[in-house]
């Protein structure tokens, strides 16, 4: 199986500032990689899909990138909204799906 | 607009049984897949199961296969989850997704708000 690692595990940043937060995979997985945004009481939210394709409707600050086993998410200038716990997902070839641990972002 | 809204959810004993539901509106339930995450407190998701949009094949977690059924009525844009033999650790909020393939890229671009389950004595 694969398995699916984030890092860090949480950060604080200040409004304005870049954030940006890996996801390896075990072995190669392609671009097959999405991400995901859960607010505090919420439900999940698809933020990127490929590895690179912005979701509709999400805000170009949020941005993905990377292929085969190393994946970055970013996003440009971080706002106060953008206070969630952000997922890595992967889908394998039986359409088993596998998350990753999770960051959490908040502000400083 | 789209919509999915989980209910069935509860308080539950150890080894009992309990169905959850999902339903849907908003768009054509009987062409996309279906998933079930869940997420137990303070926890990250997990993924539960995968319906084909036909309900012809479905695949489910290790921690849940052999107890858990997942099934889909297009007559009734509906999803479900039969949960049996629960355990502790089955105490979660359970989420319905739907499953989005664009791109050759399949997501889970929907998701409900999620129903609890506790499994206590």
């Amino acid at each position: 199986d694969i398995q699916m690692t984030q890092s860090p595990s949480s950060l604080s940043a200040s409004v304005g500032d870049r954030v940006t937060i890996t996801c390896q995979a075990s072995q190669d997985i392609s671009n097959s990689l999405n991400w995901y945004q859960q607010q505090p009481g919420k439900a999940p939210k698809l933020l990127i899909y490929g590895a690179s394709n912005l979701q509709t409707g999400v805000p170009s600050r949020f941005s993905g990138g990377g292929s085969g086993t190393d994946f970055t998410f970013t996003i440009s200038s971080l706002q106060p909204e953008d206070i969630a716990t952000y997922y890595c997902q992967h889908y394998d070839n039986l359409l088993r799906v596998t998350f990753g641990p999770g960051t959490k972002v908040d502000i400083k | 607009q789209v919509q999915l809204v989980e209910s069935g959810g509860g308080v539950v004993q150890p080894g009992r049984s309990l169905r959850l539901s999902c339903a849907t509106s908003g768009f054509t339930f009987s062409s996309y897949a279906m998933h079930w995450v869940r997420q137990a407190p303070g926890k990250g998701l997990e993924w539960v199961a995968f319906i084909w949009y036909d309900g012809s094949n479905k695949y489910y977690a290790d921690s849940v296969k052999g107890r858990f059924t997942l099934s889909k009525d297009n007559s009734k844009n509906a999803l479900y989850l039969q949960m049996n033999s629960l355990r502790a650790e089955d105490t979660a909020v359970y989420y319905c997704a739907r499953d989005r393939k664009v791109g050759g890229y399949d997501s889970l671009d929907m998701w409900g708000q999620g129903t609890m389950v506790t499994v206590s004595s």
